[in-house]
């Protein structure tokens, strides 16, 4: 069974106060790794997606990484809009396009 | 670009009621269609997919149905809702090999 796990379930950082995300998975065959962010109230928004261990994404302050058991979501110099519950989420090779969802961090950039 | 629209935004309804929740799709044809439950700080359930008219699977056995009468149509209903139907509900589109992409969701609280 395909499991996903985040951590830490919350985080508190004062702005400018680097840090990093991680997610943890078991997959059958990894077809890919999906990051999102969700505002209270919205939809999760997406932000990247990783295909093979060693790929990294980029997107203003935030960088992704993956290996072959996890994934990290770097964050630096965060401010205080960058505060939103980031998702992971994971499709397998074999579950045709379903994915299996992490239960997110929440991240709290204080200014 | 693509669009997805999902109405209404906020429910309460009192237990035992019917529910019927919308989702619809636009500019991209035959996707895959996902209705999601979320509870407060947990992560997010799969609840049915569609890969086409008519073709529903369900994930998690429960007093809900989905319907898919158009190509780019979800419906998510119940004859009867429970308190345990609360929660925030999220639908979703998704082309073969990519991520899935959110509405913005509906608030339901059951009374």
């Amino acid at each position: 069974e395909d499991q996903v796990t985040q951590s830490p379930e919350a985080l508190r950082l004062q702005e400018g106060e680097s840090s990093s995300l991680n997610c943890s998975y078991t997959v059958s065959g990894l077809r890919g790794l999906f990051w999102y962010r969700q505002d209270p109230g919205k939809g999760p928004e997406f932000l990247f997606t990783l295909y093979s261990a060693g790929e990294e994404k980029e997107k203003e302050r935030l960088k992704a990484t993956l290996t072959k058991k996890e994934s990290f979501l770097h964050i630096t110099a965060p401010k205080p809009e960058d505060s939103a519950t980031y998702l992971c989420a994971v499709q397998a090779g074999n579950a045709g396009n379903m994915l299996t969802f992490g239960g997110g961090t929440r991240l709290m950039v204080k200014p | 670009s693509q669009t997805i629209h999902q109405w209404p935004a906020t429910l309460v309804q009192p237990v035992g009621s019917p529910l019927s929740l919308e989702c619809t799709v636009e500019g991209t044809s035959n996707p895959n269609l996902y209705w999601y439950r979320q509870a407060a700080g947990r992560g997010l359930q799969l609840l049915f997919y569609s890969v086409g008219i008519g073709q529903i699977s369900s994930e998690v056995p429960q007093n809900l149905s989905a319907s898919r009468p158009q190509d780019r149509q979800f419906i998510l209903s119940s004859k009867k809702l429970l308190l345990s139907d609360s929660g925030f509900y999220l639908c979703a589109w998704s082309t073969f090999g990519q991520g899935h992409h959110f509405g913005d969701g509906t608030r339901l609280s059951i009374l």
